[in-house]
């Protein structure tokens, strides 16, 4: 069945610092792949998104490559901020399936910014 | 402003008690969903529907119920047949366009503890 594994946490950086984030999938049709952000007490963001094979997502600084010949969708910064500080998750649907859109999604992981 | 309002924030509960945590979306949109949310996990699917009047069980859906008589509305019961119903709710909706669903948006969430 589909899934996503995310790298575990916790990742701490300091301010300026490079980040990524490894995901990889395993899904058996077209899926779409997102990484979503949870700041603390709240629900999940969608941060960014990309729906077929080479596609690049991007937001906020943010960056991740759909790369089908690898299964992954690395979640990439340049230069993190101490308000980047969040639950990071990667998910994933088939939004033509019989599952209706349904996402299935890593474990999260915590990233912690010091200034 | 559109999104999706779930209520209330916070809740406790007696044991052997049912209660029903609501989820109100003004996005017109044709999906929602229901997770479950526990510390260092990722999000799991308790429910999800498609169309109003038919709903489909998730990963996790013993001891949940679920109604959709509305388009807008989708509340989840957590029965006392949930045996560790303690955890962080969060309910989400995405839209159908072009045959294809799109993005999930989430609410902020329903903490809920058992007392």
């Amino acid at each position: 069945g589909d899934s996503v594994t995310q790298m575990e946490g916790p990742v701490t950086l300091s301010e300026e610092a490079f980040l990524t984030i490894n995901c990889t999938y395993t899904a058996t049709g077209y899926p779409s792949l997102f990484w979503y952000v949870q700041y603390p007490g709240e629900g999940l963001q969608l941060l960014l998104k990309a729906t077929k094979a080479d596609d690049k997502g991007s937001n906020k600084g943010f960056e991740a490559t759909y790369r089908k010949e690898t299964t992954s969708f690395h979640l990439e910064k340049g230069s993190v901020q101490v308000s980047d500080s969040a639950v990071y998750f990667c998910a994933l649907s088939d939004p033509r399936g019989s599952t209706l859109g349904r996402l299935y999604f890593g474990r999260g992981t915590q990233l912690t910014v010091w200034p | 402003d559109g999104g999706i309002t779930q209520s209330p924030k916070y809740l406790f509960r007696k044991e052997g008690q049912n209660v029903t945590l609501s989820c109100e979306q003004n996005l017109n949109h044709d999906a929602m969903y229901w997770y479950r949310q526990d510390p260092g996990q990722g999000l799991r699917l308790i429910y999800y529907s498609q169309i109003v009047n038919d709903f489909q069980k998730g990963d996790i859906a013993e001891g949940y119920s679920v109604s959709r008589e509305k388009k807008e509305s989708f509340p989840l019961t957590v029965t006392s047949a949930q045996k560790n119903p303690t955890a962080f709710y969060l309910c989400a909706s995405s839209l159908r366009a072009g045959g294809m669903l799109t993005e999930a948006f989430f609410g902020q969430g329903t903490r809920l503890t058992v007392v």
